[in-house]
């Protein structure tokens, strides 16, 4: 699976947008791109997956770059209930195995 | 959506003793199950692959015989921690995939915390 890097931590100011991005350059032309989340103690939630076409749902948007090198995670209205751990992973949607790297905390300021 | 649950959420034992922790896929079948392993601050690592009536699949490093996986039905996988230790102490997450795959997201159960005396 192709690796992905992650800034460590973002913060961002409550009721404004959070843009978590992802970079994964070694991308292969059948890897999706997922993202997940992690609340503290709690199991990963599954946020939203793509290929190549930017994706939104009732969470958040993907945002995909062209070459697809890189991703864009976004929040729209980030609540406190946001803070987490965001997850990005890259692999082929019939593969099996998720291998989790390191994620960015994401701590949501009042 | 689908839902996987765990049991225990929690678990506290003597060392030296053995815990099964199960996750079951609660409204979807599963051919195949994950477990995973979260050391404090750090990320989810995965232990072994767990395929419904056969062997599981063990990652590089991990203990087969530590770690007993058995994927008896279609929503049930069990992980047994043989002879804990303190440094077992940890959280275990499984997961499952939806079968047949449609999506190829994988679903989480809430997680199950080992602390081994």
């Amino acid at each position: 699976d192709a690796k992905t890097t992650q800034p460590p931590s973002m913060d961002c100011a409550e009721g404004r947008a959070a843009n978590l991005p992802c970079n994964h350059s070694t991308i292969s032309g059948n890897e999706y791109v997922y993202w997940y989340r992690q609340i503290h103690s709690q199991g990963p939630q599954y946020i939203i997956h793509g290929l190549k076409n930017n994706e939104t749902n009732e969470m958040a948007s993907l945002i995909i770059t062209e070459d697809r090198k890189s991703s864009t995670l976004i929040l729209p209205h980030a609540t406190l209930r946001d803070t987490a751990v965001y997850y990005c992973i890259v692999r082929p949607n019939t593969g099996n195995q998720f291998y989790f790297g390191t994620g960015t905390s994401l701590t949501v300021i009042p | 959506g689908a839902v996987v649950s765990q049991h225990p959420s929690r678990v506290i034992c003597k060392s030296g003793t053995s815990v099964k922790i199960e996750c079951r896929s609660l409204d979807f079948q599963a051919t195949t199950m994950f477990w995973y392993r979260q050391f404090p601050k750090k990320s989810l690592m995965l232990m072994a692959t767990s395929n419904e009536g056969s062997k599981a699949t063990y990652e590089q490093g991990v203990e087969k015989d530590k770690f007993l996986i058995n994927h008896a039905s279609l929503t049930l996988s069990t992980l047994t921690v043989t002879s804990a230790h303190p440094e077992d102490s940890s959280f275990y997450i499984c997961s499952a995939r939806r079968t047949p795959a449609n999506t190829g997201e994988l679903f989480f159960g809430e997680g199950s915390r080992l602390t081994v005396l």
